[in-house]
């Protein structure tokens, strides 16, 4: 089974739809990232969670971390076709600091 | 723009050859990582240097090796090429920090193939 598992694995919306990506781990996480990819194209850093009950936003997208359950989920507002993309989550599991485990992503596509 | 800068971005070879793929971590940052994203594996951790010295191995190939250097840009060399080795590697870079963990910008990519 994977140690990080992401949900779903691609999500069709309408522009201005609202919508969540959820990340799970098997193990205890120190921090988890999110990251945006273009296909073929570089990770860009979206936030970094670290402590249990973290909550960060930036513009229409909003992470949370609930440490208790090992889960992170990504939310996004008023989806707009600039979101479009793959989401990945990187979980730091206790190893050295940037040995970060993947998620398989999330395509996401907003359809005008 | 992360900051991270990798070249060559596009990269072809034949098999049994040997590649180098550079890297220049932020300014600043003093911990490279290298990591090799493909259809079937995913995005998976290789290496990671601090300051010269490595400092964790992942799932790195022994036909796979890196180093960084005084200037603390990386170099990840990839020998005896198979055409599983195709994929597009990445390099990340932080910073430390006293406390927490620290944020890991990547670069673009270089993308492999092997014929």
């Amino acid at each position: 089974s994977q140690e990080l598992e992401q949900s779903p694995q691609s999500l069709i919306v309408q522009e201005g739809k609202n919508l969540t990506i959820n990340c799970t781990s098997s193990k205890t996480l120190y921090g988890l990232y999110w990251y945006k990819q273009k296909y073929g194209e570089g990770l860009i850093f979206l936030m970094m969670l670290q402590k249990g009950g973290e909550e960060k936003s930036h513009e229409k997208i909003t992470a949370k971390l609930d440490e208790k359950k090992q889960q992170s989920s990504l939310h996004i507002t008023a989806s707009q076709p600039s979101h479009a993309g793959i989401y990945l989550c990187g979980a730091d599991m206790g190893g050295s600091q940037g040995n970060l485990i993947f998620g398989k992503g999330t395509k996401l596509s907003v359809k005008p | 723009d992360s900051g991270v800068t990798q070249t060559p971005k596009h990269l072809i070879t034949a098999t049994g050859q040997r590649v180098t793929l550079r890297c220049s971590p932020r300014s600043g940052d003093l911990s490279v990582y290298w990591y090799q994203q493909s259809l079937d594996q995913g995005l998976q951790f290789l290496i990671q240097y601090y300051n010269g010295e490595e400092r964790a191995k992942g799932n790195i190939l022994e036909r796979f090796s890196a180093q960084q250097f005084p200037d603390l840009h990386s170099e990840l060399n990839l020998s005896s090429l198979e055409l599983g080795d195709s994929a597009l590697y990445f390099c990340a870079s932080s910073i430390p920090r006293t406390t927490g963990r620290n944020t890991i910008y990547f670069g673009e990519g270089s993308w492999l193939t092997v014929v």
